[in-house]
Order: C-alpha cells, then sequence, then structure tokens
C-alpha cells in the first residue's frame, strides 16, 4: 500500500528556514516523479515543485531560489529546505506522488509568524 | 502563471448532475491533456478523481466525468450524493515542468 507521511511542520520566524520530510512506504521514491503542493488557511491549492526520477527539479516562481526539492534514496524520503520564510508561505505543505499527484500525504503545516 | 478559473461554488439535490468549469488558456489546459481534478473534504488531503482530461483511477465511483473543450475543462458528477459535498480543484500541466491549480469549487449537496 502505498503510503506518504509528512513532518517538520511548525512555528517559525520571518527569514526562518524549516526542512519537510516526506517518508514514503509501498514504493520507491527515486523511481517516481514527486511533488510538494500547499494550501495556505482557507485557500487554494498552490504547487510548490517537482522532482523528477532522473533528479532533475523545479519550482514555482514563488518559492524559487528559496526552497530546495531533494530526496534520501536509502531513507525513501523526500524533503523540502525553506529558507528565507515568509509570512506569506503559511500553509499545509503536502508531498504528492506521481505525474497526476494520484496519491496524497496528510499534509504537514507551516506557520511563519513572529 | 496565473490560477486556471473555477466558478466559487456549486450545488445540486441527490439525484441530480452538477458540472463543474476550469478556464484556462493556450498555454495549459488548451494545449495539453493532462487535466487532473480533486476532491477535498473539510480536513483532509486531495484525492484524484480525474486525471488526464478523462480518466478514471481504480475505486472511483463512475458517477465522476471528464471532458475538454479548447481552453476549458469541465467534471460532471452525476447522481449527485450527500458524499460528494466537497471543494474540488482542476489542474494542468503547464510547460516547463510546472503545473497549476484551479481556484477551486465548493460543492454543495442541498
Amino acid at each position: 500500500e502505498v503510503q506518504l507521511v509528512e513532518s517538520g511542520g511548525g512555528l517559525v520566524q520571518p527569514g526562518g528556514s524549516l526542512r519537510l520530510s516526506c517518508a514514503a512506504s509501498g514504493f520507491t521514491v527515486s523511481s517516481n516523479y514527486m511533488s510538494w503542493v500547499r494550501q495556505a488557511p482557507g485557500k487554494g491549492l498552490e504547487w510548490v515543485s517537482v522532482i523528477y526520477s532522473g533528479g532533475s527539479t523545479y519550482y514555482a516562481d514563488s518559492v524559487k531560489g528559496r526552497f530546495t526539492i531533494s530526496r534520501h534514496n536509502s531513507k525513501n524520503t523526500l524533503y523540502l529546505q525553506m529558507n528565507s520564510l515568509r509570512a506569506e508561505d503559511t500553509a499545509v505543505y503536502y508531498c504528492a506522488r506521481d505525474f497526476d499527484l494520484g496519491y496524497w500525504g496528510q499534509g504537514t503545516l507551516v506557520t511563519v509568524s513572529s | 502563471q496565473s490560477a486556471l478559473t473555477q466558478p466559487p461554488s456549486a450545488s445540486g439535490s441527490p439525484g441530480q448532475s452538477l458540472t463543474i468549469s476550469c478556464t484556462g488558456t493556450s498555454s495549459d489546459v488548451g494545449v495539453y491533456n493532462s487535466v487532473s481534478w480533486y476532491q477535498q473534504h473539510p480536513g483532509k488531503a486531495p484525492k484524484l478523481m480525474i486525471y488526464d482530461v478523462s480518466k478514471r483511477p481504480s475505486g472511483v465511483p463512475d458517477r465522476f466525468s471528464g471532458s475538454k473543450s479548447g481552453n476549458t475543462a469541465s467534471l460532471t458528477v452525476s447522481g449527485l450524493q450527500a458524499e460528494d459535498e466537497a471543494d474540488y480543484y482542476c489542474s494542468s500541466y503547464a510547460g516547463s515542468s510546472r503545473w497549476v491549480f484551479g481556484t477551486g469549487t465548493k460543492v454543495t449537496v442541498l
């Protein structure tokens, strides 16, 4: 069974950093498209980043240069390193698998506030 | 990349049909057959309901169907049921390894 479990969210001050993790089971992270999608409180979904099986990475303009997506193959885990955080980055962050985002985790809340 | 445009709300009575539109541009919906639809209940993660415009993942009832014409994609829910009450989001591949989501539609079953 495919499972995705996010962790690492919390309260951080503006300008701070946070690393989110997405532990996968039931499949191999490095063999799949893996994405991060976020949802601000009461708002819609926003695509954030993707890493392809070959290792190429891509980002939404809103996070480019501040966020880094990566994976640890032996831990079968996806990461999102978030630097220079802003209030507008406050959201639930979901990891998802596949080109069409067929599998989602339960999300982890990131709050950027002083 | 601007969000795809969806109506903020839609409603129908049990047993009726309901269609939600998703309007993009010739750079996303209009050029790629990679349109997906997601259902999201309050406090839950989104669930894939339709992919590649009109394909249903295993386990999704055939009451859900998708289509596309030009820059607009549509999700139709036939035989509305109480459990269909949720937020629905479309998404489209937008080229250059980027995706764009719709603004979301809140579906109410009367």
